[in-house]
C-alpha cells in the first residue's frame, strides 16, 4: 500500500523560514494536502495541491510538487510562534487520504 | 452549519466493554470518514460513508469495529468487547459529495481511552 513519509521534527526561530518535506509512494494521487494539528485539535487543511501543478502559494504558505520524485514540501515565511503544531503531508486515493506520521514544528521566540 | 462535531470528546472505558463515538457532519455533506490516531501517529482511514451506505470499509481492523449512518447524516462508530489497544483519537471527517477533488474537513476527535 502506499506509504507516505515525513522528518519527524523541525526547531526554527520566529521569522525564519520553515521547509517541511515528505515523499509519497502512489504515483496515481491526484491531490496532495498539508495539515495543521495543534495539541488537542482536530486536523486544519492548510492548502493543497493538484498534481498537474508545481507550485502553489496561499499568503505565508509555498507549496513545492516534484512530481518525479514523489516529493511535496510545505514552506512557510516568516514563521511565527503560532505555527507552532504537528503538520501533516497527505495523499488522496479516490475516496480516501493517507497520511505521514507528521512532522512537529517548534517555533522559539 | 458549523463544523464536522464530535461526541464525546473524552470517553474512558474498561476493557470488554461497548462503546459508541458519534459525528455530526458539516450540513449538506453526502460523504463521510472515520479515521483512528495512535500516539504518534497519522491518522489512519477506517471507513467511508457516502450517504447512508459504507462505500469502502477497508480500513476496518476486525468485526469488533462497525459503523452506521442510517440517515445520511449522523454517524455512530460502534466498538464492541474494547481492547487496550483500541485507545486512540478517533476522528471524522466530512466532504461535500466524496469526490476525488473534495476537501475532507475534520471534527476535533474522540479521545478513546481503553483501562
Amino acid at each position: 500500500g502506499e506509504d507516505v513519509e515525513q522528518s519527524l521534527f523541525l526547531s526554527v526561530r520566529e521569522g525564519d523560514s520553515s521547509v517541511i518535506n515528505c515523499t509519497y509512494t502512489d504515483s496515481s494521487s491526484t491531490y496532495l494536502y498539508w495539515y495543521k494539528q495543534e495539541p488537542g485539535a482536530g486536523l486544519q487543511l492548510l492548502t493543497y495541491i493538484f498534481s498537474n501543478m508545481d507550485m502553489k502559494q496561499d499568503q505565508r504558505l509555498t507549496v513545492l510538487l516534484n512530481k518525479k520524485d514523489k516529493h511535496l514540501s510545505l514552506r512557510i515565511a516568516d514563521t511565527q510562534t503560532g505555527d507552532s503544531a504537528i503538520y501533516f503531508c497527505a495523499e488522496k486515493g479516490y475516496s480516501t487520504l493517507t497520511f505521514g506520521k507528521g512532522t512537529m514544528l517548534l517555533v522559539s521566540p | 452549519g458549523a463544523g464536522v462535531s464530535q461526541t464525546p470528546s473524552n470517553k474512558v472505558t474498561e476493557k470488554g466493554k461497548y462503546v459508541e463515538l458519534r459525528c455530526d457532519p458539516i450540513s449538506g455533506h453526502t460523504a463521510l470518514y472515520w479515521y483512528r490516531q495512535s500516539l504518534g501517529q497519522g491518522p489512519e482511514f477506517l471507513i467511508y460513508f457516502q450517504g447512508t451506505g459504507a462505500a469502502d470499509d477497508s480500513g476496518l481492523p476486525n468485526d469488533r469495529f462497525f459503523a452506521v449512518r442510517p440517515e445520511g447524516s449522523v454517524s455512530t462508530l460502534k466498538i464492541q468487547r474494547t481492547e487496550r489497544g483500541d485507545s486512540a483519537v478517533y476522528l471524522c471527517a466530512s466532504s461535500f459529495s466524496g469526490r476525488e477533488q473534495d476537501t475532507q474537513y475534520f471534527g476535533p476527535g474522540t479521545r478513546l481511552t481503553v483501562l
